[in-house]
């Protein structure tokens, strides 16, 4: 979806280094979301921001960590990457209506490998 | 243990045939299901979405089913295209005090060719 834009879309990085990962939206919503993508499994919460002084963790947040600049900005930063890091990367944001399940709208994934 | 589990993991069909794929899950308390189209590169697209007291969902050729009480769902394609070559995914919402949180399959990845 356009309205969802990761930045980088691909990115080769080295052990120990710190990298970070950039998720624009101009959709509107407030909640915003960042998953990754491993062969084999589905995809799985890291952290996620209700609005702009909101930050959950998700599942696997260790070794992860977010920054939420704007309604429309969601940085996830990874302090000191290591090899199992290497995954693909998903932005996701939603803005739930009253009594209706909520659609969340994915970018296009940003693919890292951690050598 | 993934509480989503698709099968089968990977299929081939006919340009024009149909297909099903399934999904059980395990997640509690169940709130929605939604099954979401993956194309290669590109990030997941919603196509149906269910609660829990809706049995069919329809969106073009794609009609996805559900049983709550067996928590099995199932997508059908319907006279398939190229353009339906992607991953589906299994997606189960479950009811927090807060938000649904949404848990994952992993996906049939469905090649149709010509």
């Amino acid at each position: 979806d356009a309205d969802v834009t990761q930045t980088p879309r691909n990115r080769i990085t080295k052990t120990g280094k710190r990298i970070m990962l950039e998720c624009s939206q101009t959709k509107g919503h407030d909640r915003m979301y960042w998953y990754r993508q491993d062969p084999g499994l589905g995809l799985r919460l890291i952290y996620y921001s209700f609005d702009v002084k909101d930050i959950n963790k998700g599942e696997i947040s260790d070794g992860y960590s977010v920054s939420r600049q704007a309604q429309a900005k969601f940085s996830l930063s990874l302090e000191s990457a290591i090899p199992n890091q290497t995954a693909l990367y998903f932005c996701a944001t939603s803005d739930p209506p009253l009594g209706v399940p909520e659609t969340q709208y994915f970018g296009p994934g940003t693919r890292l490998l951690v050598l | 243990k993934n509480q989503v589990e698709q099968s089968p993991q990977s299929l081939i069909i006919l340009e024009g045939k149909n297909c099903t794929l399934q999904c059980n899950y395990t997640v509690s308390p169940f709130s929605n299901l939604r099954w979401y189209k993956q194309d290669t590169g590109r990030g997941p697209v919603s196509l149906t979405i269910m609660t829990f007291s809706e049995n069919t969902k329809s969106n073009g050729r794609y009609t996805a089913t559900l049983d709550a009480d067996t928590k099995q769902s199932s997508l059908h394609i319907t006279a398939s295209q190229l353009s339906d070559s992607a991953s589906y995914i299994c997606v189960v919402s479950v009811t927090t005090d807060s938000w649904g949180k949404l848990q994952f399959g992993a996906g049939t990845q469905v090649v149709v060719t010509p």
